[in-house]
């Protein structure tokens, strides 16, 4: 069955304190790969995919990161406007089985001043 | 470019009460998704539409659920006779199949059933 496991469930960070987020991921044939970043009360607010191993986004402070296992979201120097649930998907099957996105849990990211 | 918009944002119902839940994709995307979103949660699938046409349903799916997409462009979610159960954030995502596979969500519509 294909799921996506993400650790830590929340991270507390001072501002400026540089971390990464992790997403685990098992599936039958990765489509791709996406990171959104979800603020309390409002939809999913997409960030970054990645569709192959090696592949590498960034975005202001973001970085995201793939292999054939895992993806990571690396925060630099982050600020008190970061704080938010991060939130990883992948879509996956072959031949476009299927256009579903299963979601992580997320990590909740706490950025204090 | 407007985004996906949802209305009404929030819905507060007695159980057994039928709602309905409407969403506007991002104008000429094709494809249309519906998830639902419990508090710690990621977002769970429950149906899928290319045009008119819905091509994926979860087995989750309730047969309380129905969905319809008629004209290809607004969609509609309606959840009949409710239970607690169904309080939840449904959100809606559209993207434009051929221009990568990221969908782009709406805020949701936040339901509490008492």
């Amino acid at each position: 069955e294909d799921q996506v496991t993400q650790s830590p469930e929340a991270l507390r960070l001072q501002e400026g304190e540089s971390s990464s987020l992790n997403c685990s991921y098992t599936v039958s044939g990765l489509r791709g790969l996406f990171w959104y970043r979800q603020d309390p009360g409002k939809g999913p607010e997409f960030l970054f995919t990645l569709y192959s191993a090696g592949e590498e986004k960034e975005k202001e402070r973001l970085k995201a990161t793939l292999t054939k296992k895992e993806s990571f979201l690396h925060i630099t120097a982050p600020k008190p406007e970061d704080s938010a649930t991060y939130l990883c998907a992948v879509q996956a099957g072959y031949g476009g089985a299927t256009n579903k996105l299963i979601f992580g849990t997320g990590t909740l990211l706490a950025v204090q001043p | 470019d407007t985004g996906v918009s949802q209305n009404p944002r929030h819905k507060i119902t007695k159980r057994g009460q039928n709602v309905t839940f409407r969403c506007d994709p991002i104008s000429e995307h094709n494809r249309l998704y519906w998830y639902r979103q419990t508090l710690g949660q990621g977002p769970e699938f429950l149906t899928y539409f290319q045009n008119e046409a819905q091509l994926e349903k979860s087995r989750l799916l309730s047969d309380r659920f129905s969905a319809e997409r008629p004209k290809g462009s607004f969609s509609t979610l309606e959840i009949q006779r409710t239970e607690q159960g169904d309080s939840a954030m449904y959100l809606c995502a559209s993207t434009l199949s051929g221009s990568g596979y990221e969908q782009y969500f709406g805020p949701g519509t936040r339901l509490t059933v008492t």
